[in-house]
């Protein structure tokens, strides 16, 4: 079973605009951590946010975490053709490098 | 280049058949995984090693075969392919010390059991 859920699972943009995406898990964590895949390719991890953490930002990149409805969102703004790729939520509940991850969103953004 | 290296990048094997794909990291991470990854959904951990001579089982174990001889190697087995099995393998290393981390996953290996 995946501990993760991401919402939307797809989602297309034009550049310039901001996309959103949520993620909801079930059991409680250590933290929760975003990636990014573009096809055909290996994860890229984006950023690491702890369960103590409620918004963390990294360049374009604004990461909440709600714990008390086990839910976090990644937001990326302004952007670009190349941000076209899929977005995974990941958690890490159990020990240090233990990741469940949701099925991803597909992010599409068009020049 | 830093980094986890996996081989081979692809591989297409029959049913029954055995195989082993590598996964090497030269950055002295304490903790390597591998994971497969389905369409249409995320990746599911198969197999897990905080050290050298430890591992533990993931999500989605079964016909797989791991062990942990060195920091740096962290080989998965395919004891008896199946065409279940087919699937795209990443491995992942990873530390934490303090407030300092770091995850780095390998680009894939695409396997095929036909």
């Amino acid at each position: 079973s995946q501990q993760g859920e991401e919402d939307p699972q797809a989602l297309s943009i034009q550049e310039g605009e901001n996309a959103t995406m949520n993620c909801s898990y079930k059991t409680s964590i250590n933290n929760l951590q975003w990636y990014r895949q573009n096809s055909g390719r290996g994860l890229v991890h984006l950023i690491l946010i702890r369960s103590n953490e409620r918004e963390k930002h990294s360049g374009r990149l604004r990461v909440t975490l709600d714990t008390s409805k086990k839910s976090s969102s990644l937001l990326i703004t302004a952007s670009r053709a190349a941000d076209t790729a899929s977005y995974f939520c990941a958690t890490d509940s159990d020990s240090w490098g233990k990741l469940q991850f949701g099925a991803g969103t597909q992010v599409v953004v068009t020049p | 280049n830093a980094g986890v290296t996996q081989t081979p990048k692809f591989q297409v094997l029959k049913t029954g058949q055995s195989m082993t794909l590598q996964c090497a990291q030269d950055m002295n991470h304490e903790y390597m995984s591998w994971y497969r990854q389905d369409p249409g959904m995320g990746l599911r951990l198969i197999h897990y090693s905080v050290g050298a001579g430890i591992t533990d089982q993931g999500e989605v174990p079964n016909g797989y075969n791991v062990s942990r001889s060195t920091t740096e190697d962290f080989p998965l087995r395919l004891l008896s392919a199946a065409p279940s099995q087919t699937s795209v393998y990443f491995c992942a290393s990873s530390y934490s010390e303090g407030a300092n981390y770091g995850y780095t996953f390998g680009s894939g290996t695409r396997l095929t059991v036909v």
